[in-house]
């Protein structure tokens, strides 16, 4: 167990429909990340966040947004989902940026 | 810009024998570079990481990585393979500025036959 917990662990929605996913860091950890595994497209990097902030951006759809909240625990909100935004979700969290501690995922499925 | 290269979508080997998992990246400034393991169904696993100092770093499993400066290369490697280190293995780097973003390669499949 990594001590990272997202929920839920398993989405199906439709097309249109907009879904927020959960991440609860290792207790001490202030960064948080968010990654978008896919078949075509590996592990994409999506966002960072440490202690509240934005810290980096990667490949985030203008459709998608994060926050991470004063408990330092952060949502990943998913709006207009289309099919291809279908795919694996993980949070990671770590304490300086190096090694990174990874929940098990979100499974998203739109159809 | 970071980036990572793992040019072998799928290695395989005999279980016994050593296996080498490839990796280039590249980086602005000095490079922190990652192995992290992932099994199906699960989150992933760090293995182990290079920062500074000694270029051959040991990590978890009895793995090991060789960091080489002037090829730009941090090949994952063990002396010998075992069946339950068939994984999808990630190499990963963050630079040591900015907002410490860390890049993933695309992965590569480790098959360890018996």
């Amino acid at each position: 167990d990594s001590g990272v917990t997202q929920t839920p662990k398993h989405l199906i929605t439709a097309t249109g429909q907009r879904v927020t996913l959960r991440c609860s860091p290792r207790s001490g950890d202030l960064s948080v990340y968010w990654y978008q595994q896919s078949l075509d497209q590996g592990l994409q990097f999506l966002i960072q966040y440490y202690n509240g902030e934005e810290r980096a951006k990667g490949n985030i759809l203008e459709r998608f947004s994060a926050q991470q909240f004063p408990d330092l625990h952060s949502e990943l909100n998913l709006s207009s989902l289309e099919l291809g935004d279908s795919a694996l979700y993980f949070c990671a969290s770590s304490v300086k940026g190096e090694k990174l501690f990874f929940g098990s995922g979100t499974q998203l499925s739109v159809l | 810009a970071q980036s990572v290269a793992q040019p072998e979508d799928q290695v395989n080997v005999a279980e016994g024998n050593p296996l080498t998992v490839k990796c280039t990246y590249s980086v602005s400034g000095n490079p922190y570079l990652f192995w992290y393991v992932q099994y199906p169904n699960r989150g992933l696993q760090f293995l182990l990481k290079y920062i500074t100092g000694d270029n051959l770093v040991k990590g978890s499993y009895g793995f090991e990585a060789e960091f080489n400066k002037s090829q730009t290369s941090f090949h994952l490697k063990k002396p010998s393979a075992l069946v339950s280190d068939s994984a999808l293995y990630f190499c990963a780097v963050r630079g040591d500025t900015g907002g410490f973003k860390t890049i993933f390669g695309a992965g590569t499949r480790l098959f360890v036959k018996a």
